[in-house]
Formats: C-alpha cells, structure tokens, sequence
C-alpha cells in the first residue's frame, strides 16, 4: 500500500537557522512527489513538486528512489516560512498519473524571531 | 482566475443528522476531488469525478455518504446520517487535466469545517 510518512509533527528553528522537514515513502512503482504548505487561515497550495526540480521560496526537494525520501530543505529560515507542510504522493503508472494524492500527517514549522 | 469555491465555510449538527456541502471548482477543470481531513492528520481523499463520472470512490464510507457531480460543474458531498467521527474538514479540489495525464494542477477550496455533536 501506498504510505507517506513525516515523522516530525513539530519543527522549531530560529530565523536563519537551516530547516529540514522529512519525508519517506512507501510505494511500488514510480511516484510523483509534492510538498504542499498551509499558511495560517490560507487554503492548502503547492510549494514544489519533485519533476520540476525547481527552488520555491528557497525551498528545495530532491527525491531519493534508494532511500525513498522526498526531504524538504530551505538553508536559511524565515519567520514567514511558519506554517504546516504536507508531504504528498501521486502514482503514476505508464506516463499516466492517477490524479489522486495521499498526505503525510503534516510538519508545522514554527521559525522564532 | 477565481478559486474553488466551498460553502458554507462551518457547520455544527448533531449526530443522526444530515448534511451537505458544495463546492464550484474553477471553470474548465474537468477533475474534482473531495478530501477530509480529520484534526491532525492529512487530507485523505474520498471521491474523484472526471466530468460527471466517478474515478475513485475507494474510501468513501458508502452507507452514509454520497457525492454528484450532475452536469461536470458543481459538486455535492452528502452525509446522512452524520457520526462524531465524522468531524473534520472536507476539502473539494479541482485540477485542470485529468486522471490520466502526467502533468496537472491542483487547486483547493478552503474547506467546510464540519462539527457533529
């Protein structure tokens, strides 16, 4: 079965600091990896999703088949990073993806002043 | 371009009773989602229409909730008759490809805060 695990519920840095919020998964065939955020009383939107490969506000994933983690890594916080990160997976089959996605249990990344 | 649109925003019922929620995703996205979310746990998805069909209805709890999707459009999501477990939030969302493609964008509403007393 497919499983998206964060073991950490809680993520406290100060500004500045380097922040590493992890993710592992479980799953057969070839994923498609997301981190999504929530900002207080704001709906759930994309940061990053593993094909594009690209840096969101800093923000960098890289998917790791052997190890099986999509850890989300920002070098130098920002008090505006607080919020709640999910981390997601979609399956993909062929060149077809499934369209659904199943959650880790969330991060809240508090970043102090 | 305008968001998923959810209404209403919170709800309290007791339990027995019924509810329902509804969603408009965003114009032209042909797949539409409802997720719940249970306090401190992700989202999890109950159903997924492309058009006016179902995709995956999987793990949505059949003996008490429906959903439809008449005309492609709007969305209902029925609870009847709603448990204490069933407090959460219930996220639509809609995405401009459907199932079935590689390359996709997810957009959610903000949900309808469910409370069953």
């Amino acid at each position: 079965a497919q499983r998206v695990t964060q073991p950490e519920k809680l993520l406290s840095v100060f500004k500045g600091a380097p922040v590493e919020l992890k993710c592992n998964y479980s799953y057969s065939g070839s994923p498609e990896l997301f981190w999504y955020v929530q900002y207080s009383r704001q709906r759930l939107q994309l940061l990053l999703r593993h094909i594009s490969r690209e840096s969101i506000k800093g923000f960098t994933a890289d998917l790791n088949k052997g190890e099986t983690s999509f850890h989300l890594k920002k070098p130098f916080a920002q008090e505006e990073d607080s919020a709640m990160y999910y981390c997601a997976l979609s399956r993909v089959t062929g060149s077809s993806n499934t369209g659904k996605l199943i959650f880790g249990q969330g991060t809240t990344l508090q970043v102090k002043p | 371009e305008a968001g998923v649109a959810q209404s209403p925003r919170y709800k309290i019922i007791e339990k027995r009773q019924s509810v329902a929620f509804w969603c408009n995703p965003i114009s032209g996205h042909a797949t539409l989602y409802w997720y719940q979310q249970i306090l401190g746990q992700g989202p999890k998805l109950l159903i997924q229409f492309q058009n006016n069909g179902v995709v995956d209805d999987s793990q949505l709890p059949k003996d008490r909730f429906s959903a439809e999707r008449l005309k492609g459009v709007d969305s209902t999501l029925k609870i009847q008759p709603a448990k204490l477990e069933d407090s959460a939030v219930y996220l639509c969302a809609s995405s401009l490809r459907g199932a079935g493609t590689l390359n996709y964008g997810y957009t959610f509403g903000s949900g309808t805060r469910l409370t069953v007393v």
